[in-house]
C-alpha cells in the first residue's frame, strides 16, 4: 500500500542547531506539504511544493526551508533551531489536479531545549 | 486567501448523544470541502469530502456533512456519538483552482464520556 513515512518521530535538540525532518511517501504526489500543528492554531502551512524542483512559503515559514530534487521526498530544515519551534510536524501529499484530498504522515514531534 | 472558522475549541457529550461541528470558510470562489478526524496519537485521517453533486456527503464511521453555499457552511453531523468518536476534528478548505493547498480550521476536541 501507498504511504508517507516521516522520520524520525521524536527528536530533541538544542537552540541554534540544524535539525532536518524527512518526509518520503510512495504515492507519486506531485503535491507536497509541511504543516506544523500546535495547540489552539490547529494546522498551519510552512513550506509547500507541487513537484520537482518546486518550493514556496507557507504562512509560517519564517527560520525553515524546504527542497525537491524528486517526486518521493521534501525534506525540511530547520536552519537554527529555536524554543519557538517545538511542535508536532506534519508531512502531507495529495494528487496533482485533484481534489485536494491529502494524506498524512504520522508526524514527528520536536523538542528544542 | 481563505479562512476556516471552526466554531468549537472543545465538546464534551455522553455516549449515544448526537453532534454537530460547525465549519465556516470564507473564500470568493468555488471550493472543495473536507473533515479530518485525529486519533489520540495518531496522524490525520480523511473522515469525508466534498466537492461536486449532492450537498449531503456521507464519511466514514456514520458521519455526514452538509454543505451550505449561501452560508458558506459545512458542518459536520454524527446522530449518535460512541466514547470510539473521541479525537480532534479538523474542517479543511481547498480552492478549486489550487487543489491541494488547503487551509486548516484551528481544529475541535471532542471528549465522549462512556
Amino acid at each position: 500500500d501507498a504511504e508517507i513515512t516521516q522520520s524520525p518521530r521524536h527528536k530533541i535538540t538544542e537552540t541554534g542547531r540544524q535539525v532536518t525532518l524527512a518526509c518520503h511517501q510512495t504515492w507519486n504526489h506531485n503535491n507536497m506539504f509541511w504543516y506544523r500543528q500546535d495547540l489552539g492554531h490547529g494546522l498551519r502551512l510552512i513550506h509547500y511544493s507541487y513537484g520537482v524542483q518546486d518550493t514556496n512559503k507557507g504562512e509560517v515559514s519564517d527560520g525553515y526551508s524546504v527542497s525537491r530534487s524528486n517526486t518521493e521526498d521534501l525534506p525540511l530544515t530547520l536552519e537554527s533551531a529555536a524554543s519557538s519551534q517545538t511542535s508536532v510536524y506534519f508531512c502531507a501529499s495529495s494528487e496533482s489536479g485533484g481534489t485536494g484530498e491529502a494524506f498524512f504522515g504520522q508526524g514527528t514531534r520536536l523538542t528544542v531545549v | 486567501a481563505q479562512s476556516v472558522s471552526q466554531h468549537n475549541h472543545h465538546v464534551i457529550l455522553s455516549e449515544a448523544a448526537s453532534l454537530e461541528l460547525g465549519c465556516n470558510y470564507s473564500y470568493g470562489g468555488t471550493v472543495n470541502l473536507f473533515w479530518y478526524v485525529q486519533y489520540p496519537g495518531q496522524h490525520l485521517q480523511l473522515l469525508l469530502k466534498y466537492f461536486s453533486g449532492d450537498p449531503l456527503v456521507k464519511g466514514i464511521k456514520g458521519f455526514e456533512a452538509e454543505f451550505i453555499k449561501s452560508k458558506f457552511s459545512f458542518n459536520l453531523r454524527k446522530p449518535s456519538v460512541q466514547w470510539s468518536d473521541t479525537a480532534e476534528y479538523f474542517c479543511a478548505v481547498s480552492p478549486n483552482t489550487n487543489a491541494g493547498k488547503s487551509t486548516f480550521g484551528d481544529g475541535t476536541t471532542l471528549t465522549v464520556k462512556p
